[in-house]
């Protein structure tokens, strides 16, 4: 079992729907979650963070994070077609110079029709 | 957010010779930076973690004598790939972490082995 679950999709959704994308965990220790989109042959950039638990909100944007559950989601409303792109969730226990590292999801592919 | 330059964006070489890969934050200071690789479709695979003034740490079943990485400065990391084949051909991503546990990454270098 991989520590960091993601449906690769792909997904395909008309302009203006929601987009509910979805992660679940196994490693309990967990504590830092970040979204990415990455586009063809571009480097990710980041979209979302949160610590712990809770929802955060940015624009169009929300990110929740249900440690309980091991499950994390990024909701994307008003859909846009520059939206289409490859999300990946991203995870760690730790902050970088304790010794953590990102442990990636296997990314969604998500496309936008106009 | 912070800017991660990489350069060059693209490389195409013979079988055989070296190429360097430099990775560089562009708005802040980097103790550590981390390089991947990444497949088509795939996800990234983390390689090695690079800090500055001393030597990186590589993932289990990553040729350190193979990919050689130094962190001279603390917004300078470079990754040189030596004898190089064309099973090395790939995309080869760099990012520098920040203290609350992100990480942002560079564009990307895509390399080419003929």
């Amino acid at each position: 079992q991989k520590e960091v679950e993601q449906d690769p999709g792909p997904l395909s959704v008309p302009e203006g729907a929601i987009v509910s994308l979805n992660c679940t965990y196994s490693n309990s220790a967990f504590q830092y979650f970040m979204w990415y989109r990455q586009y063809s042959r571009k480097g990710p950039e980041l979209l979302m963070y949160t610590y712990s638990s809770g929802n955060k909100e940015d624009g169009r944007f929300t990110a929740q994070v249900d440690k309980s559950s091991k499950y994390i989601s990024l909701f994307i409303r008003d859909s846009q077609p520059s939206d289409s792109a490859t999300y990946l969730c991203a995870m760690s226990a730790m902050i970088y110079n304790q010794g953590g590292k990102l442990i990636f999801g296997q990314g969604t592919e998500l496309s936008v029709k106009p | 957010g912070a800017v991660v330059s990489q350069h060059p964006s693209r490389v195409i070489c013979k079988s055989g010779t070296s190429v360097k890969i430099e990775c560089r934050s562009l708005d802040f200071q980097a103790t550590t930076m981390f390089w991947y690789r990444q497949f088509p479709k795939k996800s990234l695979m983390l390689m090695a973690t690079s800090n500055e003034g001393s030597k990186a740490t590589y993932e289990q079943g990553v040729e350190k004598d193979k990919f050689l990485i130094n962190h001279a400065s603390l917004t300078l990391s470079t990754l040189t790939v030596t004898s190089a084949h064309p099973e090395d051909s790939s995309f080869y991503i760099c990012s520098a972490g920040q203290n609350i546990g992100t990480q942002y990454f560079g564009p990307g270098t895509r390399l080419t082995v003929l």
